[in-house]
């Protein structure tokens, strides 16, 4: 079945400190996939997509991301958070045979002054 | 300007009461999404639509029910058989279904007491 998972549920940080947030995926067949981010509230925003090409994708607010096939992951980092990074992070991927976009269970990244 | 509406913002229901939740597109795309969104449990894809008259079971489409009868709207009905309404629910639409990113609505909490 297709999944998306992401395996911190809530991430704590300092300023300064570097990120890294995990998302692996369960797909057939070519995939699409996507880090959406969600501030206190607002409404979901994409940070960043891969489609095809080269596997480091950089995003908005300087994030990035790197498709790595063999290990169907999709991992999220950002090498210095700032304060107002505090939200919550959504990894999703569309594709396979019905080309469903799902999503995973979300991240809260916390960053402390 | 272009966007997603979903109205209402907030809604109430009492129990065993069907209610329709609006979901409103002017970006032109074919496809659209409705999602759930439970503390800890990210996104859950309930019905999605890849073109007119056209739809499909998401992951948790039961006590559910949509219509595409046109292209800019999306309803979702929350019927009394749906055992856990109380939620927040999201609308997304992209340019096609094996296109771009999903917009998201700004959602709509239901609160069914």
């Amino acid at each position: 079945a297709q999944s998306v998972s992401q395996h911190n549920h809530h991430v704590i940080l300092s300023e300064a400190a570097s990120l890294e947030l995990g998302c692996n995926y369960s797909y057939g067949g070519t995939v699409n996939l996507f880090w959406y981010v969600q501030y206190p509230g607002q409404h979901l925003q994409l940070l960043l997509k891969y489609f095809s090409g080269d596997p480091l994708v950089k995003g908005i607010k300087g994030f990035e991301a790197e498709f790595i096939k063999s290990k169907f992951s999709f991992n999220l980092r950002k090498p210095s958070v700032q304060w107002s990074d505090t939200a919550e992070y959504f990894c999703a991927a569309k594709g396979g045979a019905t080309n469903k976009l799902i999503f995973g269970t979300g991240t809260l990244l916390a960053v402390q002054p | 300007d272009g966007g997603i509406t979903q109205s209402p913002k907030y809604l109430f229901r009492k129990e065993g009461q069907n209610v329709t939740l609006s979901c409103e597109q002017n970006l032109n795309h074919d496809a659209m999404y409705w999602y759930r969104q439970d503390p800890g449990q990210g996104l859950r894809l309930i019905y999605y639509s890849q073109i007119v008259n056209d739809f499909q079971k998401g992951d948790i489409a039961e006590g559910y029910s949509v219509s595409r009868e046109k292209k800019e709207s999306f309803p979702l009905t929350v019927t009394s058989a749906q055992k856990n309404p109380t939620a927040f629910y999201l609308c997304a639409s992209s340019i096609s279904p094996r296109g771009t990113e999903a917009f998201f609505g700004q959602g709509t909490r239901l609160t069914v007491v």
